[in-house]
């Protein structure tokens, strides 16, 4: 599975957008981008994942570069509750793949 | 549906102790994975069954490390004797297992575990 980059940590305000960056330079035409996120104390939590094509679901959105070496994820107006760690995994889908969970970008959200 | 349930939510036990830890995966779901969490090592996928026979146990730290899944509705992760580097955070979680919904993961709660 290809390798993803992230910050280490990112801050923005209340209700404001927050766009989370990851690198994945080395992805594979079928591998997949899935985002993960983990409130403190609490288990892993899927929002999003995509092939190519922007995606968007009730929680955020995933944007994708055209060449897929990079990818965004936007939550649109960031709350409290949104602090978190957010992973960025890159991964083939199917049976026998597994989820790798890197060190992830610590999101804050301030008042 | 109420979600993956995990119990206990926490455990303290004395080293050489035999722990399990308890799984419900959610209806319907036919892989089930369970996790470890420590600081130093992130987390870290243990073992994983689909349709309640296991896949790859390559994660499992040692022989004092056992999970089963008598059913397709419970799974326990047993450790003995317990040491008190076996002090973590372990998640399970289930997915439906077909294409990319495979890693769709939804964990439960975590099982807080603290060996003395």
């Amino acid at each position: 599975d290809a390798k993803t980059t992230q910050p280490t940590s990112m801050d923005c305000a209340e209700g404001r957008a927050a766009n989370l960056p990851c690198n994945h330079s080395t992805i594979s035409g079928n591998e997949y981008v899935y985002w993960y996120r983990q409130i403190h104390s609490q288990g892993p939590q899927y929002i999003i994942h995509g092939l190519k094509n922007n995606e968007t679901n009730e929680m955020a959105s995933l944007i994708i570069t055209e060449d897929r070496k990079s990818s965004t994820l936007i939550l649109p107006h960031a709350t409290l509750r949104d602090t978190a760690v957010y992973y960025c995994i890159v991964i083939f889908t199917g049976a026998n793949s597994k989820l790798t969970f890197g060190k992830g970008i610590t999101l804050s959200v301030r008042p | 549906d109420a979600g993956v349930i995990q119990s206990p939510r926490h455990e303290v036990t004395e080293m050489g102790q035999e722990v399990t830890l308890r799984c419900k995966p959610i209806s319907g779901h036919d892989y089930l994975f369970w996790y470890r969490q420590t600081m130093m090592r992130g987390l870290e996928l243990l073992i994983y069954f689909n349709n309640n026979v296991p896949i790859d146990d390559s994660g499992m730290p040692e022989d004092r490390f056992s999970a089963k899944m008598p059913n397709a509705s419970f799974s326990t992760l047993k450790i003995q004797p317990s040491e008190p580097r076996d002090s973590a955070v372990y998640f399970c979680a289930s997915s439906l297992g077909y294409g990319p919904a495979y890693n769709e993961q939804f964990f439960g709660p975590g099982t807080r575990l603290t060996v003395l």
